[in-house]
């Protein structure tokens, strides 16, 4: 069954402090995986997107990584601003021709001053 | 260049009517796809079009219906609603069909309310 699984559900840090959220998924056969961030109320916004060559992206303070033998990816944050406190969803599609992407459930981010 | 549009952004509606959602893609993108965010089960893909043609389609009931005009616009249409379709509906436009290497971009949502 095609599934995508983020810990944690929930995270609160200190501003300025570095996370890293987690993704697991067991999507075959892979195609790509996205992260987004999504502000309450808001459309989500792509981070990144990575293909099954890649193993690293980064977009600012922003860095993923992507374990295609172990089906793992994480998002690390670095020097985290208030303005991260938002959802975090990574996506993984699979496929060719019938086209599958699976949205994992996401991790509510908590920046506190 | 203008975003991905999304109208409206909020709908009140009564359980048994029917609504239309509209989605305006950024230009030169032929993919339109749809989604719906619920607290309880996060996104779910709905469908996508391209070209004027549904090319996929998620794990929903026939009343979930869209269509896609030549101009790339898209519409989501949902008869005889109920109580548990309230919830955010957004679309998304790319280039090259939905969720392949090229980039997703989101609208903000229509947040529909079923009374």
């Amino acid at each position: 069954k095609n599934q995508v699984e983020q810990s944690p559900q929930s995270l609160i840090i200190l501003e300025g402090k570095n996370c890293t959220l987690q993704c697991n998924y067991t999507v075959s056969p892979f195609s790509n995986l996205r992260w987004y961030k999504q502000d309450t109320g808001r459309g989500p916004v792509s981070l990144t997107i990575m293909t099954f060559s890649e193993n690293t992206k980064s977009n600012g303070r922003y860095t993923a990584t992507l374990d295609a033998d172990t089906k793992q990816s994480s998002l690390h944050i670095t020097a985290s601003q208030l303005s991260d406190s938002a959802s975090y969803i990574c996506v993984v599609s699979a496929g060719t021709g019938g086209f599958k992407t699976i949205f994992g459930a996401g991790t509510r981010l908590f920046v506190k001053a | 260049k203008a975003g991905v549009t999304q109208t409206p952004r909020y709908l009140i509606k009564t359980r048994g009517q029917q609504v239309t959602l509209s989605c305006s893609p950024i230009s030169g993108h032929r993919s339109v796809s749809w989604y719906q965010q619920t607290p309880g089960q996060g996104l779910q893909f709905l469908f996508e079009y391209f070209s004027e043609t549904q090319r996929n389609k998620g794990n929903f009931p026939g009343r979930f219906s869209g269509r896609q005009f030549s101009n790339s616009r898209s519409e989501m249409n949902v008869s005889t609603l109920e109580l548990g379709d309230s919830a955010l509906y957004l679309c998304a436009s790319s280039q090259d069909r939905a969720m392949t290497d090229t980039e997703a971009f989101f609208g903000q949502g229509t947040r529909l309310t079923v009374v």
